[in-house]
């Protein structure tokens, strides 16, 4: 069965430090891959997404940055983290084959920037 | 261009009560229809989907949702809740466009069950 990784589980930045999110799925080979930001009370933001390694797309300008080094591997990153980057991340996988297109979700990251 | 409404930002309901949440959505090709469950600090999990086959469909936890084109509506429906029924509900859409199929979510609700 597929199951799907993010660590860390939670984490408290500074302002202006890095950040690194990692994600990584188990059981399938080509997912896609996608990384979503919830705020507090909000729904959910779609931040970035890949079809296959090396491909990735953006769908919100902002500071952040993701890459997909390995078929099942995703990061998101950051040089300089902002206080309005503070939210509940989640990554997520869906098959990549027309009709498919249900998404699984991971476990979460709870950050907080100060 | 695809798009869904969740009406209300938060239900309250009784526990043995029944539970309707509500989803319209707007798609140009006949639709991908989800609801998924998110308990607090948690991901998101997936309580049922709509692929065009039975549009009553039923999920998990004794959850259903019926398609109802004509309305384009996708509500959510239990008909008892039970105090872990407590937590937010995504209603999602996705019209099968692109390569990536990215479903568009709505805003959640957010699930009372009072005692």
């Amino acid at each position: 069965s597929q199951t799907i990784h993010q660590w860390p589980a939670t984490l408290v930045q500074p302002v202006g430090s890095p950040l690194s999110l990692e994600c990584t799925v188990e059981g399938t080979s080509n997912p896609n891959l996608y990384w979503y930001r919830q705020a507090a009370g909000r729904g959910l933001q779609l931040l970035f997404y890949s079809v296959g390694i090396g491909q990735i797309s953006s769908e919100v300008p902002q500071n952040l940055s993701a890459s997909r080094p390995q078929d099942r591997q995703f990061i998101l990153s950051s040089k300089k983290l902002l206080l309005s980057d503070s939210g509940f991340y989640l990554c997520a996988w869906s098959v990549g084959l027309a009709g498919y297109p249900e998404q699984f979700f991971g476990p979460g990251t709870r950050l907080t920037v100060l | 261009a695809q798009s869904v409404t969740q009406l209300g930002s938060h239900v309250s309901v009784s526990e043995g009560a029944l539970v309707l949440l509500r989803c319209n959505y707007s798609s140009s090709v006949p639709p991908y229809l989800f609801w998924y469950v998110q308990y607090p600090n948690q991901g998101l999990q997936l309580l049922l989907k709509y692929t065009s086959a039975a549009t009553l469909v039923k999920g998990i936890n004794g959850f259903e949702a019926e398609f109802k084109k004509s309305e384009t509506s996708f509500h959510l429906t239990k008909p008892s809740a039970h105090m872990s029924d407590a937590a937010e509900y995504f209603c999602a859409v996705s019209d099968g466009g692109g390569g990536s199929y990215i479903p568009t979510f709505g805003r959640g609700t957010s699930l009372i069950v009072h005692p």
